[in-house]
């Protein structure tokens, strides 16, 4: 089975600071992948899906990148809406990776 | 706008079955194409995809879930409902109904109900 394994686990963050999360894939997975926001108490929300492309009514200030086994999400200026925790997730087999906690310093 | 909203019960015990529906508000449950999913997550720990079902009740499972997991549709409610069989403490999480979308490739689910915890104990 694909696993994906995200860091870091927690990553602490002033507004306005710029931010990288990523994602690895245990095995190549093309562009297949997607990435979400959860907020404590709800569902998660698509940002990004295949890799690079932004979901309708997500900020710009998000963008993905990333191909065969290492992904990126960076939000380029955080804002108060954004301390959530991030999952990546690939498309064929829908396997989350285990999550990364931004979180305000 | 579609909406999904999970029912069923909030305690189930052990060795018995998890039952849960999913209404879908919005629009017909055969609009697509979509693949109707259960996803299910334990506190502290990311999602876990349990299944999916077609409008015309196709279906496919997690593989660690397989032996014990049934989802099934009803188009004349609307509705897609979960079981899962034998269920022990580790089953002990919220469980989400959400909708499979094609972003190029089946494999993005825009739209999730709120999510209904689920207890496994006796």
């Amino acid at each position: 089975d694909i696993q994906m394994t995200q860091s870091p686990s927690t990553l602490s963050a002033s507004v306005g600071d710029r931010v990288t999360i990523t994602c690895r894939a245990s095995q190549s997975i093309s562009n297949w992948l997607a990435w979400y926001q959860q907020k404590p108490g709800k569902a998660p929300k698509v940002i990004i899906y295949k890799a690079s492309r932004l979901e309708s009514g997500v900020p710009s200030r998000f963008s993905g990148s990333g191909s065969g086994t290492e992904f990126t999400l960076t939000i380029s200026s955080l804002q108060p809406d954004d301390f959530a925790t991030y999952y990546c997730q690939q498309y064929n087999t829908y396997i989350f990776g285990q999550g990364t906690k931004l979180e305000i310093k | 706008q579609v909406q999904l909203q999970e029912s069923g019960p909030g305690l189930v015990k052990p060795s018995q079955t998890l039952s849960l529906t999913c209404t879908v508000s919005g629009g017909p449950i055969t609009s697509g194409p979509f693949y109707w999913s259960w996803i299910r997550q334990p506190a502290g720990k990311g999602p876990e995809w349990i299944g999916r079902v077609s409008s015309s009740g196709t279906t496919d499972y997690n593989p660690s879930l397989n032996s014990r997991v049934t989802i099934s549709v009803d188009t004349s409610k609307n509705q897609f409902s979960l079981n899962l069989d034998s269920v022990t403490a580790a089953d002990t999480a919220v469980y989400y109904c959400a909708r499979l979308a094609r972003r190029e490739h089946w494999g993005v689910f825009d739209y999730w109900g709120q999510g209904t915890l689920v207890t496994v104990s006796s």
